[in-house]
């Protein structure tokens, strides 16, 4: 069965702190999304991985093929980073074709 | 980035009643198109998923003949709510694809239902 575990599910961190959000997933992939749900249930998407590490401002992603594994890091969090982190994996289907399969997300909630 | 547009952004209907939600790609041409349904606390579930053109392929479980998906320009996907229910109350989600964008998909900012 193919699933994606997220963890934690729930963080509350202060303001300042170094956040990481966990994502494992069960068999091959072509690709790994990490998307942000804002409270009003609007999703953006932060990063598209399939190797390596990747850096937009604050946010850090990282993927490790072998371990079947990606993290997500915030650096010096703020309140407006809280929000609900999903992580989206599209497994390898033989083609481009092949669904998103996503987690649960990860409810953080930074405070002042 | 690309960018998604849903309309409307919330509606409240009565049951018995028909809603339709539209997705649009405002900077690209999205040969590809998804619909989502998410349920509070729940991941999104994928509903299904049609290329321009062409009919839609749903997932199973949903109802072809209840959510009725219309994807017949490359830049606008519709989503009818056919007799609605309040169990069709959700939070659904549109999501785009291009040949440019290879495996991005880019996400509009969904559309709350409510049915009474």
């Amino acid at each position: 069965k193919n699933e994606v575990e997220q963890s934690p599910q729930n963080l509350t961190a202060q303001e300042g702190e170094f956040i990481t959000i966990n994502c494992s997933y069960s068999v091959g992939i072509s690709a790994l999304h990490w998307l942000q749900q804002h409270p009003g249930g609007g999703i953006v998407s932060l990063f598209m991985l399939s190797s390596g590490k990747k850096k937009h401002g604050r946010l850090i992603a990282t993927i490790n093929i072998q371990e079947k594994h990606s993290s997500l890091h915030i650096t010096a969090s703020h309140p407006r980073d809280s929000a609900v982190y999903i992580c989206a994996v599209r497994y390898n289907y033989g083609g481009s074709q092949g669904n998103l399969i996503f987690g649960k997300g990860t409810k953080l909630s930074v405070k002042p | 980035g690309a960018v998604v547009s849903q309309h409307p952004s919330r509606v409240i209907c009565k049951s018995g009643t028909s809603v339709k939600i539209e997705c649009r790609s405002l900077d690209f041409q999205a040969t590809t198109m998804f619909w989502y349904r998410q349920f509070p606390k729940q991941s999104l579930m994928l509903m299904a998923t049609s290329n321009e053109g062409s009919k839609a392929t749903y997932e199973q479980g949903v109802e072809k003949d209840k959510f009725l998906i219309n994807h017949a320009s490359l830049t606008l996907s519709t989503l009818t709510v056919t007799s609605a229910h309040p169990e069709d109350s959700s939070f659904y989600i549109c999501s785009a694809r291009g040949v440019r964008q290879q495996e991005t998909q880019y996400f509009g900012p969904g559309t709350r239902l409510l049915v009474l």
